[in-house]
Order: C-alpha cells, then structure tokens, then sequence
C-alpha cells in the first residue's frame, strides 16, 4: 500500500530533550516536505526536499533540522525542543518537486513539550 | 507577500446544499492545492489544479487564472463532508519553487 508513515504518533517530552520525529514514504516519490500546524495559524511549511541531499527552508524553520541522506526518509529534528513547539506535525510527499503534483500526507505527530 | 486567503472561516449546511468555498491568492501561482481535513487529523489531497476544472463525484474545483481565486464546490452535501477544507499555493514569484503556502481553512459543518 502506498503510504506516509510517521513515528511516533503521539509524544510528551520535556524542554531540551532532543527528539527526532521519523518519515519514511513507500512511493519513490522525490519530494518531501514536513509542515506544522497550530489553531489560528493552520498549516505553516517548516522544511522541504526536492531529493536525496538537497532541502531549503520552509516558512518556519528556525529550531527545527531535517537531513535527507536516502530517497524514502526525511527525519524532522528537534535538537533543543521548547514549548512553542508543541504542535501536530504532519510530512508529506509528491513525486516531483520540479512540477507540481499531488501532495501525499502522513498520519501526523501530535507534539507536547512541557 | 506570497499570501493565501479563504472564506468563509466557517460554513454550516444543511443536507442536500450546494456549497462553495472560496480561496484567493496574491500573485501568480503554478499550481493551488485543494486539501480535506476531517476530524482526528489527517489530511488529504483532493485536487491539484494549474489552470480549467476537475471534478471527482461530488466535488468540483476551478480555478481562475486572472482573477486569482479558485474555488470548491460541494453538491449534494452529505454530513460525511463535515471536515475542514483547506487551500494551498505554489508561488511562482517571490520564493523558492519547492515552498507551499496554506489558507486558514474552511470549517464545514453539514447537518442531516
């Protein structure tokens, strides 16, 4: 089945603890894209990745890492977590980054940092 | 400033009503993203649009080009189509071609 996952679905942690939110996706798609999303806010992009190697930021990066060291990937790293980083997150991915094509979206991660 | 608007905020229907939601954006775009949100949070796309109309059963969207605004359009509404609808821009000025900027949602309730 074609599909985004991400672990861990839900997460409690404490300011400072480092946590990395995993997203892997099944599809060979090229583009990967990891968004926040908040009440009043919506949905805000933090990174993205045309492919293997290559990401810039979003509109919200700052306190966020991401690396993209194979095709189907895309780790979202919180090296210092604080609470304005409580959350949902939600990655997606499209087969292109090049043209647009439908957005594939995961499960999400619901984050709570105290 | 790449911006995405949406109205209405929220939008209550009674089973059967035509429905439109309405998504304007700043400047030109390559693509406007038509995305569902239903309640417990995970989202799906339901159109891509670079230009014309698509339709897919009940929903159809359109987009027009000039007048930067696309819209969605519900007929026959069910309660099931309760969820939060949400547009997106691909902005081809003013920013890196692989971002995504987002309108605040539409919430939709359909009573039966």
């Amino acid at each position: 089945e074609a599909q985004v996952t991400q672990n861990p679905r839900y997460l409690i942690t404490v300011t400072g603890k480092k946590l990395t939110v995993t997203c892997s996706q099944n599809m060979n798609h090229e583009y990967m894209s990891w968004y926040r999303q908040d009440p009043g806010l919506g949905l805000r992009q933090i990174y993205y990745s045309m492919n293997v190697e290559v990401t810039d930021k979003g509109d919200v990066p700052e306190g966020y890492k991401v690396s993209r060291k194979e095709k189907r990937n895309f780790p979202l790293i919180l090296e210092s977590p604080s609470p304005n980083q409580t959350s949902l997150y939600f990655c997606a991915s499209s087969l292109s980054g090049l043209a647009s094509y439908e957005q594939y979206f995961g499960p999400g991660t619901r984050l709570t940092v105290t | 400033k790449n911006e995405v608007e949406q109205s209405p905020q929220n939008l209550t229907a009674q089973e059967g009503e035509f429905i439109t939601i309405n998504c304007s954006y700043s400047v030109g775009i390559s693509a406007l993203h038509w995305l569902q949100q239903h309640p417990g949070g995970g989202i799906v796309s339901l159109f891509m649009l670079s230009s014309g109309k698509k339709k897919h059963g009940r929903l159809i969207a359109t987009i027009n080009i000039q007048e930067k605004h696309s819209s969605l359009h519900i007929t026959a509404s069910h309660p099931r189509d309760s969820a939060v609808y949400i547009c997106a821009a691909r902005f081809t000025e003013g920013t890196s071609y692989g971002k995504l900027t987002f309108g605040q949602g539409t919430i939709l309730t359909v009573h039966p």
